[in-house]
């Protein structure tokens, strides 16, 4: 099951430039989107999120970026910090699935000093 | 600020036998989910409960799972009769409404030997 796929396992950045994190979907019905950012031994730790209502929100030096027609959602970190190196994992959910998230693999971002 | 709880952080148990895995979601939580993440594996969805009955569950949330709200802070993951497979951290989330954001506890790492 592929439905929410994040295809680079692994991203290195500069400190203070862009993390650009991306997540691709292929379930149309999806209609609210979520980012989240994890430790290890941690749970999930709420980052972001956009409905399908929007195609771009805001928070801080976090941006999310929704392209509909694409089915293709970003994360922009601006700018990146040490602190910020973590996996990243987006979620989808929709109206009558329970609101159950469906979850990407992941991305490890490495920000470095 | 409000957050998800859940004991224990860690479960060593024998194959067969019963675990119980306990949550306290945030207060004014009416959703509550359990989800899990075998190593190296996707966060999965197990199970949604709203107003004391599951609203959702997944194709892995068979006979041996249950879950329960066995009063106005707890929730509870049973499984019957743990199998290797089994292993993995699992994680409870709440949320205040069906289509808000889901906040995540810490998991509990269950092993099953």
């Amino acid at each position: 099951d592929q439905q929410v796929k994040q295809n680079s396992p692994s991203l290195s950045v500069q400190e203070g430039r862009i993390s650009i994190l991306n997540c691709d979907y292929t379930n149309s019905m999806f209609d609210y989107f979520l980012w989240y950012k994890k430790y290890p031994a941690e749970g999930p730790t709420f980052l972001i999120s956009i409905s399908s209502i929007k195609d771009k929100n805001e928070d801080g030096r976090f941006t999310v970026f929704l392209n509909k027609s694409a089915k293709h959602l970003s994360l922009h970190i601006v700018p990146s910090q040490p602190g910020d190196s973590a996996v990243y994992f987006c979620a989808a959910s929709y109206n009558n699935a329970g609101n159950m998230l469906t979850f990407g693999g992941g991305t490890r971002l490495m920000v470095k000093p | 600020e409000p957050e998800v709880t859940q004991t224990p952080s860690h479960q060593v148990t024998q194959m067969g036998q019963e675990v119980i895995l306990r949550c306290v979601p945030i207060s004014n939580h009416l959703y509550f989910y359990w989800y899990r993440q075998i190593l190296g594996q996707k966060v999965e969805f197990l199970v949604s409960f709203y107003n004391n009955e599951i609203s959702e569950k997944s194709e892995i949330f068979d006979d041996q799972f249950s879950v329960e709200r066995p009063d106005g802070s707890n929730f509870t993951l049973k499984i019957r009769s743990t199998k290797l497979e089994d292993s993995a951290m699992y994680f409870c989330a709440s949320s205040r409404t069906g289509r808000e954001t889901q906040y995540f506890g810490p998991g509990t790492r269950l092993l099953v030997l």
